[in-house]
């Protein structure tokens, strides 16, 4: 079965620094990748994704992910944070029936 | 709005009670899903709908939970005789079909309190 491992419940980081949040999943097969957000009282929002092609996908707002295969990791990545993207990070991957298994999440901190 | 809807946002219910959740999802899509969330356990799910297959429920906690699908639309999540341990945010997520590479979209969730 299909899992997905965060480390990092949570991660405290000043504004302007970098951040990367860690993901590493299990699978057998091919994998499909996923990171959502979740801004404090909104929900679940995608991020960005990994389906195939190149491997490293960013996002619209500066973060990006890179898909290693050989690591089984998918780390997000942003050079300078803002206060804004204080918010719930969960990775996720897309199992052989279309199901999404989450990782249990990381907490986004960021003070000014 | 376009998205998918869900109600209701916030339910309290007493502890033996059975409670409603209902799921409107984005017009046109095909497969709808079911997950929980509780404080601390990340996202847990609990059954997926996809056109007129035979549902997915390998994540149903207990008998206690049952989803329907009605006209391959709207989908309601009952769970009967309550306990505190159902205390969670309920969320509805639905793609144009399920496969890989749609998009999943999630609602906003029905918190539920069991008191």
């Amino acid at each position: 079965a299909q899992s997905v491992t965060q480390l990092d419940s949570q991660v405290p980081v000043f504004e302007e620094a970098p951040v990367e949040l860690r993901c590493n999943y299990s699978s057998s097969v091919s994998v499909y990748l996923f990171w959502y957000v979740q801004y404090p009282n909104q929900g679940l929002q995608l991020l960005l994704k990994y389906l195939s092609g190149s491997t490293l996908v960013e996002s619209i707002n500066g973060f990006e992910a890179e898909f290693n295969k050989s690591q089984t990791s998918f780390h997000l990545r942003k050079p300078s944070v803002h206060i804004s993207d204080t918010a719930e990070y969960f990775c996720a991957v897309r199992d052989n029936t279309d199901k999404l298994i989450f990782g249990t999440g990381t907490r986004l901190q960021v003070f000014p | 709005g376009a998205g998918v809807s869900q109600s209701p946002s916030n339910k309290v219910t007493e502890k033996g009670k059975d409670v409603e959740l209902r799921c409107d999802p984005i017009s046109g899509h095909t497969a709808l899903y079911w997950y929980r969330q509780s404080l601390g356990q990340g996202l847990e799910f609990l059954i997926y709908f996809q056109g007129n297959s035979a549902p997915d429920k390998s994540g149903l906690p207990s008998d206690r939970f049952s989803a329907e699908r009605t006209g391959g639309s709207v989908s309601t999540l009952t769970i009967q005789r309550t306990q505190q341990e159902d205390s969670a945010v309920y969320l509805c997520a639905s793609s144009l079909e399920g496969t890989t590479w749609n998009t999943i979209y999630f609602g906003e969730g029905s918190w539920l309190t069991v008191v």
